[in-house]
């Protein structure tokens, strides 16, 4: 099978924009789990989806947002950006039911 | 919440030797506790997973313990080889998507 797959892989915004990023987990997975890596806070979960309906949340702000389509490919969403959202976003596959989760390069987020 | 403490941050042994990592957990009801590998510039891969019924699980050169009752988990590799030069995560969850992670181990192999 495929694996998790994420785009865009790079991408420098400016302060105040917004972005979205996508996830395409691998195939017959029904669980997406996003996670932001950053040197100082290490991994931190932010949201995950399951079947489109958001699941489990962490302590993100609401300026982070998600959501999953019906062939479970999910987009995550930033507005007004700001420069600590400089981050590496990683997405996570299951199949919903384990919880075992595979996760894709990530896409790395510059904000300047 | 859960809270996942990992050390050493750091730790540096000779290729051939066993390396050891340990994380403790706080959330009793965490019932599953993953090891990512993350070389520099990778996506974290999972090398090795348990869950809270099994005291130990072994997979090749890897290994990973689970203390319910100290509620800490540990990481054993031996035979290093260079390739395990890696950062190693753990992490914990109760039974849910959610993983709660350690700070990570940067382990380094000298040849």
């Amino acid at each position: 099978k495929a694996g998790v797959t994420q785009t865009p892989r790079y991408l420098i915004k400016t302060r105040g924009q917004q972005v979205t990023l996508s996830c395409s987990p691998i195939s017959g997975h029904r669980s997406v789990s996003w996670y932001q890596q950053t040197p100082g806070q290490g991994l931190q979960f932010l949201f995950e989806y399951f079947s489109e309906t958001q699941r489990n949340k962490g302590n993100f702000p609401g300026r982070f947002s998600g959501r999953q389509f019906s062939n479970s490919r999910s987009e995550m969403n930033v507005s007004t950006l700001e420069l600590g959202d400089s981050a590496l976003y990683l997405c996570a596959s299951s199949s919903g039911t384990v919880e075992t989760q595979y996760f894709g390069p990530g896409t790395r987020l510059l904000v300047l | 919440g859960e809270n996942v403490e990992q050390h050493p941050s750091t730790l540096s042994v000779q290729e051939g030797d066993s390396a050891v990592i340990k994380c403790t957990y706080s959330d009793s009801a965490s019932n599953y506790f993953p090891w990512y590998k993350q070389e520099l510039g990778k996506r974290p891969q999972l090398i090795i997973d348990i869950r809270s019924n099994v005291g130990e699980k072994k997979d090749q050169r890897i290994a990973v313990t689970l203390n319910k009752t100290a509620k800490h988990f540990s990481l054993h590799i031996t035979e290093t080889q260079p390739e395990d030069s890696a950062v190693y995560f753990c992490a914990a969850s109760k039974g849910a998507q959610k993983l709660v992670f350690g700070q990570g181990t940067r382990l380094t192999i000298n040849p």
